[in-house]
């Protein structure tokens, strides 16, 4: 059973348009992480959010995580052909060593 | 910096046949470790995690098994592999005081025949 859902679980869209992917749990997170993975590769972190409300920037991805922190948007502005590529939200539980892991959102643009 | 690296990238082998997946990780000590399978395109499974030498945790019953013979060495291994064994398997550490973020080796595709 997956405590964090992705939506949605494809996305494909044109070279400058914006977009934006949903991660959602009834859990309460410590914290919440994304990455963003290519083929063939491992997942690389794009950021952590730890606080409720918190909005984070990375140049045209914006990451914002729930007052309640149980869930959490990436919007990418502009997106352009090397955004494509699978994004993953993975939520902590304080005290644990383990991550969450959603199943994934593959986004795909179109140059 | 920090750098995990974890051999080898691809593996072809037939069932019944031994495997070994090792992992290590330079500029950081006790870290902790973690195998992760994925399936195609998907989200990662938790199969096994460490917080130090000769301490494993197993999360998903299954034909595998992990040791930590060493601070910063983490090997995922099988007597006898199943064709359900094949997929892409991860190497991932995280510091131990900041146990909440995870990075991840650059994978090892395995394919039991």
């Amino acid at each position: 059973t997956q405590l964090l859902e992705q939506s949605p679980q494809f996305l494909s869209i044109q070279e400058g348009e914006n977009l934006t992917v949903y991660c959602n749990s009834s859990s309460v997170f410590s914290s919440l992480q994304w990455y963003r993975q290519e083929p063939g590769e491992g997942p690389v972190l794009l950021v952590t959010v730890v606080t409720g409300g918190e909005v984070k920037k990375l140049k045209r991805l914006t990451f914002q995580f729930g007052d309640a922190r149980k869930d959490s948007s990436l919007h990418i502005t502009a997106a352009q052909p090397g955004d494509t590529g699978l994004y993953l939200c993975a939520g902590a539980y304080r005290n644990d060593y383990k991550l969450s892991f959603g199943a994934g959102t593959t986004v795909t643009v179109r140059a | 910096s920090q750098t995990i690296h974890q051999w080898p990238a691809t593996l072809v082998q037939p069932v019944g046949s031994p495997l070994s997946l090792e992992c290590t990780v330079e500029g950081t000590s006790n870290p902790n470790l973690y195998w992760y399978r994925q399936a195609a395109g998907r989200g990662l499974q938790l199969l096994f995690y460490s917080v130090g030498i000769g301490q494993i945790s197993s999360e998903v019953p299954q034909n595998l098994s992990a040791s930590r013979p060493q601070d910063r060495q983490f090997i995922l291994s099988s007597k006898k592999l199943l064709l359900s064994d094949s997929g892409f398997y991860l190497c991932a550490w995280s510091p131990d005081r900041a146990r909440n973020t995870i990075y991840f080796g650059e994978g090892s595709w395995l394919t039991v025949v």
